[in-house]
């Protein structure tokens, strides 16, 4: 069974500063990865994801995460974070030839103070 | 296209009551699943239809069920509440090709007293 570990449950930040959420899944084969994110009284949204090719994936906002097969990590960074980035952050991770249904970490939640 | 819709978005009942959910996928979409989220175990998958057929099965009791209509609408159905089922209850919708992505409603928020 494939599981989902992300490192940080809260981060709090200042605007301008660089973030890495940590994502580490486990799963022995190939997979797909994603990232989700959930805004304040918003619905879940797709902030990138990774399905094969360049390991560096660029989502929407100025995200980006980078898969690294050798440590089975796909960690989120944005170098300069603004306030509208408050929310909450899901990574999330899917066997590439199996079920369609993918296994959600349970989520950072990042705080930007203006 | 419009986005995944889920009605209605806020529902308070009392344990032992039953309670159905409704979802309609993006247009074209054929899978749609279904997720609980609670802040205590994040988000768990409970089922998936497609074609009008259960595809997929997350470890939830029996009291949980669903079912797809034939354009592609979804309900979910809780028996026999109880306190613990409190939650956001949240419906994706897929095309189910090979490099697919799910795109999420905005959830249900079903409070059990």
């Amino acid at each position: 069974a494939q599981s989902v570990s992300q490192h940080n449950h809260h981060v709090i930040l200042s605007e301008a500063a660089s973030l890495e959420l940590g994502c580490n899944y486990s799963y022995g084969g190939t997979v797909n990865l994603f990232w989700y994110v959930q805004y304040p009284g918003q619905h879940l949204q797709l902030l990138l994801k990774y399905f094969s090719g360049d390991p560096l994936v660029k989502g929407i906002k100025g995200f980006e995460a980078e898969f690294i097969k050798s440590k089975f990590s796909f960690n989120l960074r944005k170098p300069s974070v603004q306030w509208s980035d408050t929310a909450e952050y899901f990574c999330a991770v899917r066997s590439s030839g199996g079920s369609y249904i993918p296994t959600f970490g349970r989520g950072t939640s990042l705080i930007v103070h203006p | 296209k419009a986005g995944v819709t889920q009605t209605p978005r806020y529902l308070i009942k009392t344990r032992g009551q039953q309670v159905t959910l409704s979802c309609s996928p993006i247009s074209g979409h054929r899978s749609v699943s279904w997720y609980q989220q609670t802040p205590g175990q994040g988000l768990q998958f409970l089922f998936e239809y497609f074609s009008e057929t259960q595809r997929n099965k997350g470890n939830f009791p029996g009291r949980f069920s669903g079912r797809q209509f034939s354009n592609s609408r979804s309900e979910m159905n809780v028996s026999t509440l109880e306190l613990g089922d409190s939650a956001l209850y949240l419906c994706a919708s897929s095309d189910t090709t090979s490099t697919d992505t799910q795109y999420f409603g905005p959830g249900t928020r079903l409070t059990v007293l």
